[in-house]
């Protein structure tokens, strides 16, 4: 089945303790992004990735790191996450870069204390 | 860099009327864009897209407009049903100046059909 998947779906932390969400898609598409979700502010971009070894900062990526080693695989990383990382996160991917359905993931709610 | 504003925030209508949702853009090389329908407690799903080079578009009961010249975009959804209700996203795209492509996306507007 062709999916985007993220691990964890949940996670409970406190400050400072650096974290990984993993983000992994099964349909050769080249283009994967990072989203965050939060009340009264809809999706915005923290970073993108047009193929492997290629990424570039979204519009919120101050406190977040990314990598792509591999086509399916586009983790996030938290090197020291901060309450107000308190968010809904998606995982998106796209067959081409930007201008074709995105299909995300099934998002991970992370909560910083 | 883009400002896409979305409006309304809410909107319920009566089961069988339309709803439309309005957004504007500011980056006048922006030449996508798609409309992303979010059930509750789901992840967002594509609805309908469309480029700069097309004016109106349509699928069933879902039609998109783009006016370039005044940089907005509107969803219009006639024959409301309840499986209707949940919360849009616009959101517009385009070539940075490095030949990348960001995608910004409005606040969102919760939209509720009232059987």
């Amino acid at each position: 089945e062709a999916q985007v998947t993220q691990n964890p779906r949940y996670l409970i932390t406190v400050t400072g303790k650096k974290l990984t969400v993993t983000c992994s898609q099964n349909m050769n598409h080249e283009y994967m992004s990072w989203y965050r979700q939060d009340p009264g502010l809809g999706l915005r971009q923290i970073y993108y990735s047009m193929n492997v070894e290629v990424t570039d900062k979204g519009d919120v990526p101050e406190g977040y790191k990314v990598s792509r080693k591999e086509k399916r695989n586009f983790p996030l990383i938290l090197e020291s996450p901060s309450p107000n990382q308190t968010s809904l996160y998606f995982c998106a991917s796209s067959l081409l870069a930007g201008q074709e359905t995105q299909y995300f993931g099934p998002g991970t709610r992370l909560l910083v204390l | 860099g883009e400002n896409v504003e979305q409006h309304p925030s809410t909107l319920s209508v009566q089961e069988g009327d339309s709803a439309v949702i309005k957004c504007t853009y500011s980056d006048s090389a922006s030449n996508y864009f798609p409309w992303y329908k979010q059930e509750l407690g789901k992840r967002p799903q594509l609805i309908i897209d469309i480029r700069s080079n097309v004016g109106e578009k349509k699928d069933q009961r879902i039609a998109v407009t783009l006016n370039k010249t005044a940089k907005h975009f509107s969803l219009h959804i006639t024959e409301t049903q309840p499986e209707d209700s949940a919360v849009y996203f616009c959101a517009a795209s385009k070539i940075s100046n490095f030949g990348n492509e960001k995608l910004t996306f409005g606040t969102g507007t919760r939209l509720t059909i009232i059987p």
